[in-house]
C-alpha cells in the first residue's frame, strides 16, 4: 500500500523558518519524482515545488512565489522528501501536501500557519 | 505561466444524471509525443486530493467508469454520468506539461 505522511507543520512567525518532511512507503522512491503542492484557505491548489530522481541528477523546480525562500530535498535511504521554507510570510499560510509523480497519490497533508 | 481557467465554479445535480466541468489552458497542453498533459483531481470533503483522470482521458486506477476527460488541444471536460452521492466534493483541473504546474480554480460539486 503507497503511504505519503507529512510532519513538521505548525504556527510560526513571519520571517522564520519551518521544514516539512513526507516520509513514504509503498512504492519505489528513488524512481519517483516528488512535489509539493499547497492549498490556501480559499481552495485554491498551488504546485510549490518538484525533485526528480537520481537518474534526473535530482533537478529541482520551484514555484515564483517560493523561489530562493523554499528548498525542496530528498534522502532516497529513508524514502523522505523534505521542504526547508524560510522567511515565511503570511501568505504561505496553507495545508501542505506531499504527492508523487503526476499525483497518483497524495498524504494526508499538513497546515502550515504564518502569523505573528 | 499557464492559466487554467474552470467552468463553472460550482454546479448543482440531480443524483442520477450527469454532469460536465470545463477546463481551458491558456496554451496548448499538446506535447510533441502525442500526449495532452491535462489531469483531473477530485477532493472530497476532508480529504487529500486524488487523481481521477490522466493525460486528459485515461482513467485512473480504481476510478469508477462513470467518469470520462475529453478535450482538444486547450478545451476539455470532465464529464460524470450519472452523478452519485460520494461524487460530492471540488473538482480540479490541472496542467503537468511545464513548470510551473498549475491548476483551476475548482468546481464545486453539489447535489440537489
Amino acid at each position: 500500500e503507497v503511504q505519503l505522511v507529512e510532519t513538521g507543520g505548525g504556527l510560526v512567525q513571519p520571517g522564520k523558518s519551518l521544514k516539512l518532511t513526507c516520509a513514504t512507503s509503498g512504492f519505489t522512491f528513488s524512481n519517483a519524482w516528488m512535489h509539493w503542492v499547497r492549498q490556501s484557505p480559499e481552495k485554491q491548489l498551488e504546485w510549490v515545488a518538484q525533485i526528480k530522481a537520481k537518474s534526473n541528477n535530482y533537478a529541482t523546480y520551484y514555484a515564483e512565489s517560493v523561489k530562493g525562500r523554499f528548498t525542496i530535498s530528498r534522502d532516497d535511504s529513508k524514502s523522505s522528501v523534505y521542504l526547508q521554507m524560510n522567511s515565511l510570510k503570511e501568505e504561505d499560510t496553507a495545508i501542505y501536501y506531499c504527492t508523487w509523480g503526476t499525483g497518483d497519490y497524495w498524504g494526508q497533508g499538513v497546515m502550515v500557519t504564518v502569523s505573528s | 505561466d499557464i492559466v487554467m481557467t474552470q467552468a463553472p465554479l460550482s454546479v448543482s445535480v440531480t443524483p442520477g444524471e450527469s454532469a460536465s466541468i470545463s477546463c481551458r489552458s491558456s496554451k496548448s497542453l499538446l506535447h510533441s509525443n502525442g500526449i495532452t498533459y491535462v489531469y483531473w483531481y477530485l477532493q472530497k470533503p476532508g480529504k487529500s486530493p486524488q487523481l481521477l483522470i490522466y493525460r486528459m482521458s485515461n482513467l485512473a486506477s480504481g476510478v469508477p467508469d462513470r467518469f470520462s476527460g475529453s478535450g482538444s488541444e486547450t478545451d476539455f471536460t470532465l464529464k460524470i454520468s450519472r452523478v452519485e452521492a460520494e461524487d460530492v466534493g471540488i473538482y480540479y483541473c490541472g496542467q503537468l506539461l511545464e513548470n510551473p504546474y498549475t491548476f483551476g480554480a475548482g468546481t464545486k460539486l453539489e447535489l440537489k
